[in-house]
């Protein structure tokens, strides 16, 4: 079965500062997309990154980037410059081949990271 | 602002009634995703629909139904509610749902509470 894993409950950096949240996966597929998204308080999910299993370079979307090493199937999410809007929860998801409809639907969470930023 | 429309916003009922909970996707996207967030399971896909026509199931319980219309807004009927249909229903949306770079959007949410 397919599944992400955000071992980090709870996560504190210092603003200005550089954080990184973990996040692996399991798949028997070869083609599949790792996804990043921002929970604020206020509920709305927010996209923030994208990477493709074949992508050879890692994602980066601004203050954003992605630490993808296919091997250890991991897709770690970089903040750099934290800032205190950036507390919220981030959740890593999966999309993969729906082998059935032979498209690519559902997308798999993780349980998610609070990151509180400290001034 | 992610241009996926939800409402309502809240929604306040009663074991054993019935809900509809409505999305507009983006403009020009074709599939519409609900998606169910609780504490107990995280989130969970429940239906996509592409350009009218259901094209996966997930964790939807039999009491729920959804469709989309051909103006492609989406509806997802909740009924025989119970204390543990409580969440947060988000509708996302995507242009083409066949592709893995397909990135969903997702709209505000409407938060159920089922008393």
């Amino acid at each position: 079965a397919q599944k992400i894993t955000q071992t980090q409950p709870g996560m504190f950096v210092q603003e200005k500062e550089a954080v990184t949240l973990d996040c692996t996966y399991d798949t028997s597929d070869q083609s599949y997309g790792l996804f990043w998204y921002k929970q604020p308080s206020s509920g709305e999910m927010i996209f923030l990154i994208y990477q493709g299993s074949y992508d050879e370079q890692n994602a980066t979307e601004g203050r954003y980037s992605l630490n993808f090493q296919k091997a250890r199937k991991s897709a770690n999410l970089v903040i750099s410059a934290s800032q205190l809007g950036d507390s919220a929860m981030y959740f890593c998801a999966m999309r993969e081949p729906q082998k059935i409809s032979g498209g690519y639907n559902k997308l798999i969470f993780g349980a998610g990271t609070r990151l509180a930023v400290h001034p | 602002d992610s241009g996926v429309t939800q409402t309502p916003k809240h929604l306040i009922t009663a074991t054993g009634q019935r809900v509809t909970l409505r999305c507009s996707p983006r403009s020009g996207d074709l599939s519409v995703y609900w998606y169910q967030q609780s504490l107990d399971q995280g989130l969970q896909f429940l239906i996509q629909y592409y350009n009218g026509e259901e094209r996966a199931k997930g964790n939807i319980l039999e009491r729920f139904s959804a469709q989309q219309f051909p103006d492609l807004h989406s509806e997802l009927n909740l009924s025989s509610l119970e204390l543990g249909d409580s969440a947060l229903y988000f509708c996302a949306s995507s242009v083409e749902g066949l592709r893995g770079t397909d990135t969903q959007y997702f709209g505000p949410g409407t938060r159920l509470t089922v008393l």
